[in-house]
């Protein structure tokens, strides 16, 4: 089946907007996981949801960052007044159970200027 | 504190110039290990999982192995098209937070 998808692919917003970023899981995978990548840097764990459980949101760097997820679909992740340091790819994962591989979608590129 | 390091940062071979890829690890709990291939652009595509030490994994020309500190990624007579930047990561214990940790990844570079 597909695999997952993010969009847009490249989002550019001015600062102190608001940007929402979205994440179509692999049908039937229960958990699903945001990352932030900066350039040049390795991947930033920032949100996680297991079925219906409540997310993990410990990797959130502020409290302008939040994410929701509609059942075991579709996931936004929304930014609040933007900031130039939120510059990054965005990366979704899914995955069929908490203990399994993940699946990576091929990211949201944010630039702020 | 729980932490992934990757070496070399970088690595240019030859075509045919075997080599490894190092993932050293400190975790409180060691749930499972995983090793990505990213290529520019794109999102990380998955390779392997090691879950105990002694474990190897095999996929064309890549092997994977680990110890209860480090993981290896040994690449057999790379060919240019294994050019990308590979990633480890690994997962916690439930008790110790279910988290995922990953490293900053080897960047390698296979020259016809």
């Amino acid at each position: 089946g597909a695999g997952v998808s993010q969009s847009p692919s490249n989002k550019v917003t001015e600062k102190g907007k608001d940007v929402e970023l979205r994440c179509d899981p692999i049908s039937g995978h229960t958990a699903l996981y945001w990352y932030r990548q900066r350039l040049g840097q390795g991947l930033e764990f920032l949100i996680y949801f297991q079925g219906n459980s409540a997310p993990d949101k410990s990797g959130l760097p502020s409290d302008r960052f939040s994410a929701e997820r509609t059942g075991e679909s579709v996931s936004t992740l929304t930014i609040q007044r933007t900031q130039q340091e939120d510059s990054a790819v965005y990366l979704c994962a899914s995955s069929s159970d908490t203990y399994n591989e993940q699946f990576f979608g091929p990211g949201t590129r944010l630039t702020v200027l | 504190e729980d932490q992934v390091t990757q070496s070399p940062e970088a690595l240019r071979l030859q075509e045919g110039e075997s080599s490894s890829l190092n993932c050293s690890y400190t975790v409180s709990g060691l749930r499972g290990l995983f090793w990505y291939r990213q290529d520019p652009g794109k999102g990380p595509e998955f390779l392997f999982t090691l879950y105990s030490a002694g474990e190897e994994k095999e996929k064309e020309r890549l092997k994977a192995t680990l110890t209860k500190k480090e993981s290896f990624l040994h690449i057999t007579a790379p060919k240019p098209e294994d050019s990308a930047t590979y990633l480890c990561a690994v997962q916690t214990t439930p008790n110790t937070g279910n988290q995922f940790y990953f490293g900053t990844g080897t960047s390698l570079t296979v020259i016809p």
